[in-house]
């Protein structure tokens, strides 16, 4: 499968910004997505970015995407305890149905 | 609460069994996709169906096989199961076929253990 991978661990006070990056191999990815995961639960889709983008704006997150690098970053500005989570970028090459999952982000967040 | 309901929240088993995992996805969803996530491995895709008919199939092992009834639930099947099969087990729905834009919404996962 493709490689997309993130740093492991990432601690930051609150009201602070945070910055989860994301590397991946595949060219050909055409979308580019961010999953929050928190304690016990499932995945939750919190953004997404097509390939033709650099960045994308929704609320506190900004996804920036760097296509010649194959670089991905989720900046969440004022970052609040419950933004502790794990986060996930994944990618989908070709049609889309496949996705691939990076190793995961977890934020921890200190009051 | 995402809509998407697995069952057994837990499931503790022994090597060499047979186990199924049950996934009703969101009213309205005609696909179910099924995730394993595992320390080593991370977040995985196995396999998805539409509307009851396989639809993209990922790193499932020969074990494991999986179905979609005609009420569109869906059953993950592992067996001779191995230590290694311990894994939170995903399932997600999404309404059409796939695809970029496709939003999948996720189940709480079942969690098995392999003793």
């Amino acid at each position: 499968g493709e490689d997309v991978e993130q740093s492991l661990f990432l601690s930051v006070r609150e009201g602070d910004s945070s910055v989860i990056n994301c590397t991946y191999t595949d060219s050909s990815s055409t979308y580019l997505y961010w999953y929050k995961q928190e304690p016990g639960a499932g995945l939750q889709l919190l953004t997404y970015i097509f390939s033709n983008m650099d960045m994308k704006q929704d609320q506190r997150l900004t996804v920036l995407l760097n296509k010649k690098d194959k670089h991905l970053s989720l900046r969440i500005a004022d970052t609040q305890t419950g933004d502790s989570a794990i986060y996930f970028c994944a990618e989908t090459p070709g049609t889309g149905n496949q996705f691939y999952f990076g190793t995961g982000t977890s934020l921890t967040v200190i009051p | 609460d995402s809509g998407v309901t697995q069952t057994p929240k837990h499931l503790i088993t022994a090597t060499g069994q047979r186990v199924t995992l049950r996934c009703s996805p969101r009213s309205g969803d005609l696909s179910v996709y099924w995730y394993q996530q595992s320390l080593d491995q991370g977040l995985q895709f196995l396999i998805q169906y539409y509307n009851g008919e396989e639809r993209a199939k990922g790193n499932i092992l020969e074990r494991f096989s999986a179905q979609q009834f005609p009420d569109l639930h869906s059953e993950l099947n592992l067996s001779s199961l191995e230590l290694g099969d311990s894994a939170l087990y995903f399932c997600a729905s999404s309404v059409g076929p796939g695809g970029f834009t496709d939003t999948q919404y996720f189940g709480p996962g079942t969690r098995l253990t392999v003793l």
